[in-house]
C-alpha cells in the first residue's frame, strides 16, 4: 500500500515563527499536494507539485511556500506564522487522475 | 476549473438503515473522475468509491454505491446497512483526466450513525 507520511500530527507554534511541514510518499508519485482543511470550507488547495523543483499555486497560496528537492518529499513552509493559519493541513500524492493518497494530517495551532 | 458542491453539512442515520449523501459538480471537461472520500475521526482520508465519467454504469463497492447522473452533474453516495464505523466526514471530489493535476473537493458532509 502507498504510504504518505506527515512529520507531525500536532504542532503548536508562535506567531511570527517560520514553520515547516514535511510530507514523504513512498510510491514514486509525480504529483504531490498540500491542502488546508477548515470546518465548512472543505479542502482548499495551497500548492501542488508535478515534478521535482516544479510547483504551482493552488487556490490559497498567500502566506505559504513549498519546496520539492526530492521526488518523495514535499514541504510546506509558513514564512511567518499567523493565527489565521491555525488549521488542519493535509498532504496528498497521486500518480494520475485515478486516486489521491492522503497523509494523516497535521493539526497546526499558532498562538 | 471545476467546482464541487455538497449541500448537506450534517446527516444522521440509524444503524442498519440506508442513507444518501448528495453532491453536484461543474466541469467543462468531457473526461473526468468523481470520488467519494471518507475521513473518520482518526483523520486519515481514504477513498470509498470512484466513478469514471465515460462509464454509464454506476460504481458499487460492497455497501457503497453511487447514483451518477452525468447530464445533471450529480453524483450521490448511497450507504446501505449503515454501520457505526461509517461515522465520518464524507467528501465528494472530482478531477479531470487530461487537463490539470488538481483534485477538487466539496465542503464535506458529517455523517453520524446512531446505534
Amino acid at each position: 500500500d502507498v504510504k504518505v507520511t506527515q512529520s507531525s500530527r500536532y504542532l503548536v507554534k508562535r506567531t511570527g515563527e517560520k514553520v515547516f511541514l514535511e510530507c514523504v510518499q513512498d510510491m514514486d508519485h509525480e504529483n504531490m499536494f498540500w491542502y488546508r482543511q477548515d470546518p465548512g470550507l472543505g479542502l482548499r488547495l495551497i500548492y501542488f507539485s508535478y515534478d521535482v523543483k516544479m510547483k504551482e499555486k493552488g487556490d490559497i497560496p498567500e502566506g505559504y511556500s513549498v519546496s520539492r528537492e526530492k521526488k518523495e518529499r514535499f514541504s510546506l513552509i509558513l514564512e511567518s506564522a499567523s493565527t489565521n493559519q491555525t488549521s488542519m493541513y493535509l498532504c496528498a500524492s497521486s500518480w494520475d487522475a485515478t486516486k489521491a493518497f492522503f497523509g494523516q494530517g497535521t493539526r497546526l495551532t499558532v498562538v | 476549473a471545476q467546482t464541487v458542491t455538497q449541500s448537506q453539512p450534517e446527516m444522521s442515520v440509524q444503524e442498519a438503515e440506508t442513507v444518501t449523501l448528495s453532491c453536484t459538480y461543474d466541469t467543462s471537461e468531457n473526461n473526468y473522475y468523481l470520488f467519494w472520500y471518507k475521513q473518520p475521526p482518526s483523520r486519515q482520508m481514504i477513498l470509498v468509491i470512484r466513478q469514471e465519467a465515460y462509464k454509464q454504469q454506476n460504481a458499487t463497492e460492497n455497501r457503497f454505491s453511487v447514483n451518477f447522473q452525468k447530464a445533471a452533474k450529480s453524483f450521490s453516495l448511497k450507504i446501505s446497512d449503515s454501520q457505526l464505523g461509517d461515522t465520518a466526514m464524507y467528501f465528494c471530489a472530482s478531477r479531470g483526466l487530461f487537463t490539470g493535476n488538481q483534485f477538487y473537493f466539496g465542503t464535506g458532509t458529517s455523517l453520524t450513525v446512531i446505534p
